[in-house]
């Protein structure tokens, strides 16, 4: 079974410039999770998509941050304009459901630096 | 707010060692705990999952703990291997704030380092 893909695996931008990270769940997951990683940190949700629809975008930065998952299966996250505290490890994960018995995936993630 | 701390941050030990990871949150209301393994440059992979209503959960020579009372967890490893040489990261899963989703919440880790 393939596991999460996840693309760029690392990126390196300007403060101001635009980014987009592209994910590919497990086949047949409906759920999908955007995580961000701060170096030293624990991954925080950014946002939580079930099929194409959104279920938790509560910490996602939307002055910024957006992100799509159309036709329920490929997502991508895009950042507009970037700042230097984005600069971390963006992960994308999957599960069949979102249920509390439903193991999530991971993807390798992308690591972004923000110069 | 649900604040998962993880202790020490970072461990170094010989091989061969037994060892404990400390994993503490602050709301016990949880419907279950995870302990996930992250090597440098790649994802999370899950080691063990413990439902609110177990103890422990043992996978080979890893087994962890669950006091959901006291909001404690361990991750004891058995006969260390620098294999072993990763951040091992608690995470507690338990419901949003609209009582309509599960979410998952992550400790800062636990850089764990044997040498041969």
């Amino acid at each position: 079974e393939a596991g999460v893909a996840q693309s760029p695996r690392y990126k390196i931008i300007e403060k101001r410039q635009s980014v987009a990270f592209w994910c590919n769940p497990i086949s047949g997951h409906a759920t999908l999770y955007w995580y961000q990683q701060i170096l030293g940190q624990g991954p925080k949700l950014l946002i939580q998509f079930q099929n194409n629809g959104v279920v938790d975008d509560s910490q996602l930065p939307k002055d910024r941050f957006s992100a799509e998952r159309l036709k329920g299966v490929d997502s991508t996250l895009k950042i507009q304009p970037a700042k230097l505290e984005d600069s971390a490890v963006y992960l994308c994960a999957s599960s069949l459901a979102r249920g509390t018995y439903n193991e999530q995936f991971f993807g390798p993630g992308t690591r972004l630096t923000v110069l | 707010k649900q604040e998962v701390t993880q202790i020490p941050a970072a461990l170094s030990v010989p091989e061969g060692e037994n060892l404990v990871l400390n994993c503490s949150f602050t709301d016990s209301a949880i419907y279950n705990l995870q302990w996930f393994r992250q090597d440098p440059g790649k994802g999370l992979t899950s080691l063990l999952l413990i439902q609110s209503s177990q103890r422990e959960q043992t996978s080979g020579r890893l087994n962890a703990s669950l006091d959901k009372s006291s909001g404690r967890s361990t991750l004891y490893i058995a006969a260390s291997q620098p294999g072993d040489s990763a951040t091992y990261l608690c995470a507690v899963r338990r419901k949003n704030s609209g009582g309509s989703n599960y979410k998952l919440t992550f400790g800062k880790g636990t850089l764990l380092t044997v040498n041969p």
